[in-house]
């Protein structure tokens, strides 16, 4: 059963620690997310590949968040120093998105849970 | 830039009361559109999809969606929702013209029993 595999489920870190959450995309899939979901904000785009090029990180605070995919089965997300509103939840989805008309569906993982204290 | 929102944020039913979350989009061309749902502590998972065909879609644990591009809309519906069905809906879009998926900022559902 093909599944997206995302570690650590669960991070408690101290502000200014470095964290690196890994997703680990369904084999064959060519498009990889990251979202953060948060009461106040709801489900945020982070950052996203296709093919592991990077497409846009806008969504993201580039001061201390980088995201990256060195293969094809591992995706990174890291935050350098971390800080107390980096708290929430990091889901990595992957899918087969063929083009602008896009009708495949996002798998998503279990998530990260991260607090920064 | 294309949207999505979704009008109700907390959504309380009793067992067996029908329910119909509302999700709109913003983008008037060829548009595909996704219902997904979250339970408690889980991920996302695929409810149901539209991307051509019969505008009305059935996906799985009874739910059903209609596609009304003329109100540009996309509601979610079920007849007689049960206590399992409390969890968090998010209706989606992919944008036209990139890669990415828009999600609205969710629909939470609580069924008591």
């Amino acid at each position: 059963d093909a599944r997206v595999t995302q570690t650590p489920r669960h991070k408690v870190t101290e502000m200014g620690q470095e964290v690196t959450m890994r997703c680990q995309p369904i084999l064959g899939h060519n498009t990889v997310f990251w979202y953060r979901q948060t009461m106040m904000q709801g489900l945020e785009l982070l950052a996203y590949f296709r093919n592991r090029a990077p497409l846009d990180d806008s969504g993201m605070p580039k001061d201390r968040f980088s995201a990256e995919m060195p293969d094809a089965t591992l995706a990174t997300l890291k935050i350098q120093p971390s800080e107390p509103r980096d708290s929430a939840v990091y889901f990595c989805a992957s899918g087969w998105v063929t083009g602008f008309a896009n009708t495949g569906e996002l798998f998503f993982g279990e998530g990260s849970r991260l607090t920064v204290l | 830039a294309q949207s999505v929102s979704q009008h109700n944020h907390h959504v309380i039913l009793s067992e067996a009361a029908s329910l119909e979350l509302g999700c709109n989009y913003s983008y008037g061309g060829t548009v595909n559109l996704f219902w997904y749902v979250q339970y408690p502590g889980q991920h996302l998972q695929l409810l149901l999809k539209y991307f051509s065909g019969d505008p009305l879609v059935k996906g799985i644990k009874g739910f059903e969606a209609e596609f009304i591009k003329s109100k540009f809309s996309f509601n979610l519906r079920k007849p007689s929702v049960q206590w399992s069905d409390t969890a968090e809906y998010f209706c989606a879009v992919p944008t036209s013209g990139t890669y990415k998926y828009i999600f609205g900022t969710g629909t939470r559902l609580k069924v008591l029993a």
